[in-house]
């Protein structure tokens, strides 16, 4: 079965740092792979997502992350974090059929200090 | 862009009380899930749903819960007795009908039981 391990439960950076939020995955073969963010008292949106090709991701808000196959890692960064991307962070992943259940991680709170 | 409903967004119930919570879906989706998120912890699937009857579902989902999709629109979780335990943020998701499609999840339930 997959699972998801995000390592980093809390992170606090400096609004205009870089950011990178950790994840690493367990599956057989190549999962699909999909970064979550979750405001305080909102549901969750979809930040990114992999499923083949370029392995290097663009999302939203400036996110983005890249698959690497040999160490299962499917890290989110952003160069400069703005307050408002204080959030709880989540990866997750699928099986590469498509159409079924993720599997999340535990999640990463993102705190920004001024 | 198209969004998931749920309703009501907090909803409080004494133990032992039957509890249903709603969703709509995006009006073109085949695929529908529920997830829960217990206060502090991970997002976990309960069940996925497809043509009428569930695909998948957890060990969460025992014999206590039901999903419905009563009228071609609406998509229900039931708890038939509810427990302590089952006090947790519930959300929604639907999918189209093409695999890699992109799963749209609800604003949440926040389903407190006392």
């Amino acid at each position: 079965a997959q699972s998801v391990t995000q390592p980093d439960i809390h992170i606090t950076v400096s609004e205009g740092a870089s950011l990178e939020l950790r994840c690493n995955y367990s599956y057989g073969a190549t999962p699909y792979l999909f970064w979550y963010v979750q405001s305080p008292g909102q549901g969750l949106q979809l930040l990114l997502k992999y499923f083949s090709g370029d392995t290097l991701v663009q999302g939203i808000k400036g996110f983005e992350a890249e698959f690497k196959r040999s160490q299962s890692s499917f890290n989110l960064r952003k160069p400069s974090v703005h307050w408002s991307d204080a959030a709880e962070y989540f990866c997750a992943v699928e099986s590469n059929f498509g159409n079924e259940k993720l599997t999340f991680g535990t999640g990463t709170r993102l705190t920004i200090i001024p | 862009e198209p969004e998931v409903t749920q309703t009501p967004s907090h909803q409080v119930t004494q133990m032992g009380q039957e509890v249903i919570l709603r969703c709509v879906p995006i009006s073109n989706h085949l695929y529908f899930y529920w997830y829960r998120q217990i206060l502090g912890q991970k997002v976990e699937f309960l069940v996925s749903f497809y043509n009428n009857e569930i695909s998948e579902k957890s060990e969460i989902f025992d014999d206590q819960f039901s999903v419905e999709r009563p009228d071609g629109s609406n998509f229900t979780l039931k708890i038939r007795s509810t427990k302590l335990e089952d006090s947790a943020m519930y959300f929604c998701a639907s999918r189209g009908r093409r695999i890699n499609e992109k799963l749209f999840f609800g604003s949440g339930t926040q389903l407190s039981v006392l």
